[in-house]
């Protein structure tokens, strides 16, 4: 079975300042990962995702995440973070065979002007 | 393209009501998958479908609640005799063909609210 973790279900930054939310999966086959941004009263928009090519992915909106196999993890970043990053970003996992996602519990960014 | 449509955007029904929620996949996407988030939650899997078949539904409450996507027209999740704890965002996702590879488009949601 398939999991995701997020780690921080709220994250503050100061406008321009580094951007890091973290991801930890757990699956018993290579995954493919994605991450999702939720903005308020909307669907899910993909901002990036892994299929097994190169482990670091680049997203839209300046984000992007690399794959750590050894650690088991999927962390999204960007360099600056911007007012308009302030939304909500889910991480997700589907497992080779598998057509459905399984979602992390989400974490709210804040960003501080 | 209009992308994904769900309708409609916000639906109240009062408990023991039925609830039917529509979702139009992109053109061109055969598949479809329904999620629910609850207030403060993540997306939780309910059920997978393609044209007139229901492919995974391990995600769906055994009671009261079926979905069908048919030949024509849009898919349909329905909720029967709705309670308290349905109340939640139920988003419907679709994919050309098989969604990890070829990617999920979502849309806005419906948000239903038993009163």
């Amino acid at each position: 079975a398939q999991s995701v973790t997020q780690l921080g279900s709220h994250v503050s930054v100061s406008e321009g300042a580094l951007v890091l939310l973290r991801c930890n999966y757990s699956s018993s086959v290579p995954p493919y990962l994605f991450w999702y941004v939720q903005y308020p009263n909307q669907g899910l928009q993909l901002l990036l995702k892994y299929t097994s090519a190169a482990t670091l992915v680049k997203g839209i909106n300046g984000f992007e995440a690399e794959f750590k196999k050894s650690e088991t993890s999927f962390h999204l970043t960007k360099p600056s973070a911007h007012m308009s990053d302030a939304a909500e970003y889910f991480c997700a996992v589907s497992a080779k065979g598998a057509q459905k996602l399984v979602f992390g519990q989400g974490t709210r960014l804040t960003i501080n002007p | 393209n209009a992308g994904v449509m769900q309708n409609p955007r916000h639906l109240v029904r009062r408990r023991g009501q039925e609830a039917r929620l529509r979702c139009s996949p992109m053109k061109g996407h055969s598949h479809v998958y329904w999620y629910r988030q609850l207030p403060e939650e993540g997306l939780k899997f309910m059920v997978y479908l393609q044209k007139e078949n229901i492919i995974d539904e391990s995600g769906m409450p055994k009671e009261r609640f079926s979905a069908e996507f048919p030949k024509e027209g849009p898919s349909i999740l329905r909720i029967q005799q709705v309670v308290r704890g349905d109340s939640a965002a139920y988003f419907c996702a679709s994919s050309p063909r098989q969604g990890r590879y070829y990617g999920y488009t979502f849309g806005s949601g419906t948000r239903l609210t038993v009163v």
